[in-house]
């Protein structure tokens, strides 16, 4: 498909993990991004991936990427409420800046 | 550094009537990038400018419209507002590299009646 395609909901209870999947579409993507919205917010860059890497590490927020399949997650380890919000993978289009982003993951931490 | 901010926060307009919105970018970053984001379509590309010239335009009609100042400030413009309009318009910063990571402001919040 052409579309960058993310599941729409995930419920989480605080302390568990948070994995929220993502499908891209173009492979010559050199970074791939997650941005988070809160309510009433833009988006925030979260972390991001260089496409030559299979995962990256960044305190609680754990990404992997499976280039074969296209397919992006990000780990949330010990969720908190706080992180309660709209969570979009991105990918860029190749040679220029439009930015492709699925429909948002939104996920809520249950205490 | 002082993050991408836009102007106004909320607007509220009548349909026919036309607005302008503003962008400041992340000081040193040349691209702004317009973007719109409505419960039923996400969020869509609308152009990005680079340099005071629009660069990329994404699919959106002719209402809408843009420019880039020297300084690199972004205004984007839609004319003749239709009730399908009312969205949060996010512009985006960046130096303008091909595929350069983006950084939103808290966008314009556009009603319109």
């Amino acid at each position: 498909g052409e579309d960058v395609e993310q599941s729409l909901f995930l419920s989480v209870r605080e302390g568990d993990s948070s994995v929220i999947n993502c499908t891209y579409t173009d492979s010559s993507s050199t970074y791939l991004y997650w941005y988070k919205q809160e309510p009433g917010a833009g988006l925030q860059l979260l972390t991001y991936i260089f496409s030559n890497m299979d995962m990256k590490q960044d305190q609680r927020l754990t990404v992997l990427l499976n280039k074969k399949d296209k397919h992006l997650s990000l780990r949330i380890a010990d969720t908190q409420t706080g992180d309660s919000a709209i969570y979009f993978c991105a990918e860029p289009q190749y040679n220029n800046n439009d930015m492709r982003f699925g429909a948002g993951t939104r996920l809520t931490v249950k205490p | 550094k002082a993050g991408v901010t836009q102007t106004p926060r909320y607007l509220i307009k009548t349909r026919g009537q036309q607005v302008t919105l503003s962008c400041s970018p992340i000081s040193g970053h040349r691209s702004v990038s317009w973007y719109q984001q409505t419960p039923g379509q996400g969020l869509q590309f609308l152009f990005e400018y680079f340099s005071e010239t629009q660069r990329n335009k994404g699919n959106f009609p002719g209402r809408f419209s843009g420019r880039q100042f020297s300084n690199s400030r972004s205004e984007m413009n839609v004319s003749t507002l239709e009730l399908g309009d009312s969205a949060l318009y996010l512009c985006a910063s960046s130096l303008g590299r091909s595929q350069e990571t983006q950084y939103f402001g808290p966008g314009t919040r556009l009603l319109v009646l």
